[in-house]
């Protein structure tokens, strides 16, 4: 298993430029996650998903879309991208939403929007 | 508000040597609680997850502590080895709206010298 698969690894934007940031898991996890991680900062979730065609805001939406096709695939969209979103942003899965089960990350998307 | 405080913010320590790290927090209901150990560049990987009712729980050389009654926990790391060098955090989980919410520290930075 490839676990949780994000790309790409880094990106410049210009702002006003958009971007769609993928990320693929192949657990067969029916729920999946979008954090930033500013520097200093604990990691804020904008976005998650309880399934296909099922999503909903975090603590941090504004400025994001999401969309969520099919259960291996949740890409994060950036329609007009802005300084305050440089950020590192990571994708995450987990087999279920309560109990212990455990979040699974992937690798990160190092973005700087300049 | 929930929060979850870690300290030190950073810790240099030499190979061999033995380290303690502290997060404090004032999130309810508590669920569970987890450590994360994140390398430079890479996503969060899961140490440790403590559930209300344990006090403590090894994983190698590492062992995490937890006080549910004081709201704080700790991770011990024994015998450091230069490959535990990253950012250890501390994520503390409730159950909100039918769903795991995590709330994350902002982490404690290791750095092990030889």
């Amino acid at each position: 298993n490839a676990g949780v698969t994000q790309t790409p690894k880094f990106r410049i934007l210009k702002i006003g430029q958009s971007m769609t940031l993928q990320c693929t898991q192949d657990m067969n996890h029916n729920y999946m996650y979008w954090y930033r991680q500013d520097p200093g900062m604990g990691l804020k979730l904008i976005y998650y998903s309880v399934g296909a065609g099922i999503t909903d805001k975090g603590e941090v939406p504004n400025g994001y879309n999401v969309s969520r096709s099919t259960t291996e695939d949740f890409p994060l969209r950036l329609e007009l991208a802005a300084p305050s979103q440089t950020s590192v942003y990571f994708c995450a899965s987990s087999y279920s939403g309560t109990g212990t089960y455990e979040q699974y990350f992937g690798p990160g998307t190092r973005l700087t929007v300049t | 508000k929930n929060q979850v405080e870690q300290s030190p913010q950073s810790l240099i320590i030499l190979e061999g040597k033995n380290c303690t790290l502290q997060c404090n927090y004032t999130v309810s209901p508590f669920s569970n609680l987890r450590w994360y150990k994140q390398d430079t560049g890479r996503g969060p990987v899961s140490l440790t997850i403590m559930t209300f009712s344990e006090n403590t729980k090894s994983n190698g050389r590492y062992t995490a502590t937890l006080d549910a009654d004081t709201k704080q926990s700790s991770l011990h790391i024994t015998a450091s080895q230069l490959s535990d060098s990253a950012s250890y955090i501390c994520v503390v989980i409730f159950l909100s709206g039918g769903y795991n919410k995590l709330i994350f520290g902002a982490g404690t930075r290791l750095a092990v010298h030889p």
